[in-house]
């Protein structure tokens, strides 16, 4: 099976613009989750759709926003970039909200705001 | 809500010796799982070992191991004869199963570094 896919792998914008990441889940999987990764912060959880539905949210302010498409591949976009966004940001795949519960995750979007 | 805890932000350990990172987790649940992920220096995150708190006995994958104290809310991870290759930021990791969609919540990482 193929593993996670995000794209792009490395992404370079402007404060002010706008971004959209794309993620592609394991066959089978219909659980997306999205987080973001800093050095400062560590791992922060965006929010996680199930059957095209938003199922739980971080503490995130509302630029960062997301969906999920009916073959369960998501995105998630941040509007008004900050320097503060620049961040790791990792796709996680599993099966749905029963077990097995583990996550399986992709190889990250870097995102660096200028 | 849940917290998990990794106290300690880097460690390192000589090749081929046993090293424990710890974890402590705070819960009011009383089933859940804990994971141990590692990250691997530029490279994907992948699941160590995962721990049902429902079992009594410690989970095991090869050279990683895990001492589960429930009471204590205590879950460590033991690698056995440390390779190169286990160089890495390891995360601890908890979610509840109690019913809905829970999210998964990690500690903030061990750095971990093997010495040749």
């Amino acid at each position: 099976k193929a593993g996670v896919t995000q794209t792009p792998r490395y992404l370079i914008k402007t404060r002010g613009q706008q971004v959209t990441l794309s993620c592609s889940p394991i066959s089978g999987h219909r659980s997306v989750s999205w987080y973001q990764q800093t050095p400062g912060q560590g791992l922060q959880f965006l929010f996680e759709y199930f059957s095209e539905t938003q199922r739980n949210k971080g503490n995130f302010p509302g630029r960062f926003s997301g969906r999920q498409f009916s073959n369960s591949r998501s995105e998630m976009n941040v509007s008004t970039l900050e320097l503060g966004d620049s961040a790791l940001y990792l796709c996680a795949s599993r099966e749905g909200p029963g077990s097995p519960y583990e996550q399986y995750f992709g190889p990250g979007t870097r995102l660096t705001v200028t | 809500a849940q917290t998990v805890t990794q106290s300690q932000p880097e460690m390192s350990v000589q090749e081929a010796e046993t090293v424990t990172l710890s974890c402590t987790y705070d819960t009011s649940e009383s089933n859940y799982y804990l994971f141990w992920y590692k990250q691997p220096p530029s490279r994907q995150m992948i699941l160590v070992i995962r721990q049902e708190a429902y079992k009594q006995q410690n989970a095991t994958e090869n050279r990683f191991s895990v001492n589960f104290q429930k009471a204590a809310k205590s879950f460590s991870l033991k690698i056995s004869d440390s390779q190169l290759g286990d160089t890495a930021m390891y995360f601890c990791a908890f979610t509840g199963v109690s019913g809905g969609y829970q999210k998964v919540t990690f500690g903030t990482g061990t750095k971990l570094q093997v010495i040749p």
